[in-house]
């Protein structure tokens, strides 16, 4: 069962656009959820996390927006560009109950372009 | 710092045969994680460990084992390797468990003919 869904599966935009990576859980347990951003041949690194007492994040120009009642949350890339073409992987954990065993999505290629 | 190395980079098994991936870490870091990632699948957790001693299955530990005699060390051993084995491998760590970063290492690609 996939806890965490994970959409579009692929995105192009142009250099200055918008890309907007939509996820949804099903676990109410679920209490963090971080952005994971990875380049080809290299292991995925932290982008930006949110917690459920917050309805947007920002940091730089990325963006997170979570809905709690909805179960989904949302990551936002403004003004892209074409160092931003990865592969973003949202991510969920429970906080409590040990090992930050993270379930994540499916992952969403975005390429940018000029 | 080196932060989270594995060994090897790439590795090609026939089937049945058995090989440990090596994972280490020298951030001091408590937690550690083994995870693979399949093409349209994102990341399965396969095992983690919580400290030196102590370990448990995640989401997809059949045909995989773990141990971890130090903090820095997290070796994954594979059995009898099948074809559904092959994947890219990446450990991971962090230094506290829930709502904490995952540090990534650069994995290794695996395939088992």
């Amino acid at each position: 069962q996939q806890q965490v869904k994970q959409s579009p599966q692929s995105l192009i935009v142009q250099k200055g656009g918008i890309p907007i990576i939509n996820c949804a859980y099903e676990n109410t347990a679920f209490d963090y959820f971080p952005w994971y951003q990875q380049f080809p041949g290299k292991g995925p690194a932290l982008l930006i996390a949110i917690r459920p007492d917050v309805s947007e994040k920002k940091e730089g120009r990325f963006t997170i927006s979570f809905n709690k009642s909805a179960k989904q949350f949302s990551l936002h890339i403004m003004d892209s560009q074409p160092g931003d073409s990865a592969t973003y992987f949202c991510a969920a954990s429970p906080i409590t109950g040990g090992g930050n065993k993270l379930t994540f999505g499916t992952g969403t290629q975005l390429k940018v372009e000029l | 710092n080196a932060g989270v190395t594995q060994t090897p980079k790439f590795r090609i098994l026939k089937i049945g045969q058995s090989m440990t991936l090596q994972c280490a870490q020298d951030m001091n870091h408590n937690y550690m994680y083994w995870y693979r990632q399949d093409p349209g699948m994102g990341l399965k957790l396969i095992y983690y460990s919580v400290g030196a001693g102590i370990t448990d299955k995640g989401e997809v530990p059949n045909g995989y084992n773990v141990s971890r005699s130090t903090t820095e060390d997290f070796p994954l051993r594979l059995e009898l390797a099948a074809p559904s084995q092959t994947s890219v491998y990446f450990c991971a760590s962090g230094l506290r468990g829930g709502g904490d970063e995952q540090f990534f290492g650069p994995g290794t690609r695996l395939t088992v003919l």
